[in-house]
């Protein structure tokens, strides 16, 4: 069975730190998703990963792949408070159905 | 244009009633989801439809009726509604052919239900 695990949970940084989110997998998987939510809102695709090494930049936010550790990492550089959501890793299950498998979600919060 | 589009987008009831959720893609894709997310903000998928067969439905009690009248809507109907019903309702929509280049998904706004 494909087990999504996101680490940590929860964060709360100070503006203007580095951090890193890790989302771990059970099984082998060559798509992997990050998405943003905002506090009542929907859920936002950011990087969509589709191969081993595969690295995707986008402002303060870089997301890598490493699909032999089954293991991606979303790095945030330089934190601002605009960056405080929740970001879920999803795993595609790559099977018929091809339903995505979702992390428990890291809830980011930066203080000014 | 919004992609993804569900109505409406709060739902306040009483325990027992029963009531529908409307959702509606405009991308094209073949494969519409039914999530739910709980007040500790965790996503259950309840079912999935692509091209309007049924392909993906978890444990979810059978007061819960997905129905999908063609490929582009997808709606979610909930009987005799009960107070652990009350979350936040997400409709999402991808591409899932063996083909396609990935399967990510696109999400409405959210429903947030509310049981009194």
């Amino acid at each position: 069975e494909l087990k999504v695990e996101q680490n940590p949970l929860f964060l709360s940084m100070q503006e203007g730190k580095n951090y890193t989110i890790y989302c771990n997998y059970s099984t082998t998987s060559d798509r992997l998703y990050w998405y943003r939510q905002d506090p009542g809102k929907s859920l936002e695709s950011l990087f969509v990963l589709l191969s081993n090494g595969a690295v995707k930049q986008e402002g303060r936010l870089m997301a890598s792949l490493d699909t032999k550790a089954r293991l991606s990492t979303l790095h945030i550089t330089a934190a601002v408070h605009d960056l405080s959501a929740t970001y879920f890793c999803a795993v595609d299950k790559a099977d018929s159905n091809y339903q995505l498998i979702w992390g428990a979600g890291t809830k980011l919060i930066i203080k000014p | 244009d919004t992609a993804v589009s569900q109505t409406p987008k709060y739902l306040v009831t009483q325990m027992g009633n029963d009531k529908s959720i409307k959702c509606e893609q405009n991308l094209g894709h073949d494969t519409m989801y039914w999530y739910k997310q709980d007040s500790k903000k965790f996503l259950k998928i309840m079912f999935s439809y692509n091209n309007k067969e049924l392909i993906i439905n978890e444990t979810v009690p059978n007061r819960f009726s997905p129905k999908s009248p063609d490929k582009a809507h997808l709606n979610l109907h909930i009987n005799s509604l009960e107070l652990g019903d009350s979350a936040v309702y997400f409709c999402a929509s991808s591409q899932v052919k063996i083909t396609a280049e990935n399967t990510e998904a696109f999400f409405g706004q959210g429903t947030r239900l509310t049981v009194v």
